[in-house]
């Protein structure tokens, strides 16, 4: 069973158009978070939630609004597509939000991926 | 502020050779050290992470990590290097007051027959 799943996997679509990128988690994790790996392969996060409740927000140019309908899934939707928004997006989840406060150590599990191009 | 340098864009090594990925961290507080792995076209896989206790950390796959306060470093090794580990390697600093991962540009691992 995949831990953490996307879709789509390939996404291609026009500057100005809106897309949205899903993301589920199996791992009955509190935490999710979008990050975004650039052409350098650069990985940044974008935002992480806890339990649905936003809680890192980096930033984030606010075309990109994160949605999580229960703490199983966390969307990206991405409004008014931009040539610099062509990358991958990776979804992750960690089992808690406070593991690295406590010191226990929660790693996060990545998703595949979704490569946007926008052209 | 918060960084992680990995300073070899590109290793190519022979199969069967030993290997050593360095990575050097900017923190001011206790680190949490992690070295994921990406192969094309797939998503980030934890190798190994260190928390607190023994310095020298074991992971999957058979790689290895080593923390050293003095350096700021947490170099990956592995003895005998396989075909199936040419991939993408990435550092990442755990911020211990947030959720935060900050990642390293990372390596990427070549490897000949």
């Amino acid at each position: 069973d995949t831990a953490v799943s996307q879709t789509p996997k390939y996404l291609v679509t026009q500057m100005g158009n809106d897309k949205s990128i899903k993301c589920e988690q199996n791992l009955g994790h509190d935490t999710m978070y979008w990050y975004k790996q650039d052409s350098k392969k650069f990985l940044k996060i974008m935002f992480s939630y806890n339990n649905k409740e936003l809680i890192i927000n980096e930033t984030v140019p606010n075309r990109f609004s994160p949605k999580s309908p229960d703490k199983a899934h966390l969307n990206l939707h991405i409004n008014s597509l931009e040539l610099g928004d062509s990358a991958v997006y990776f979804c992750a989840s960690s089992q808690d939000l406070l593991g690295i406060y406590r010191g226990l150590g929660y790693e996060q599990y990545f998703g595949p991926g979704t490569r946007l191009t926008v052209t | 502020a918060q960084s992680v340098t990995q300073p070899d864009i590109h290793i190519t090594v022979s199969e069967g050779a030993s290997l050593e990925l360095r990575c050097n961290y900017s923190y001011g507080a206790t680190p949490y050290l992690f070295w994921y792995v990406q192969s094309p076209g797939q998503g980030l896989q934890l190798l190994l992470k260190y928390f607190s206790g023994d310095t020298l950390v074991q992971g999957i796959k058979g790689f290895e990590a080593e923390f050293k306060r003095s350096q700021s470093s947490f170099n990956l090794r592995k003895p005998s290097v396989h075909w199936s580990d040419a991939a993408e390697y990435f550092c990442a600093v755990g911020l211990y007051n947030t959720d935060k991962l900050i990642f390293g540009t990372g390596t990427r691992l070549q490897v000949f027959p």
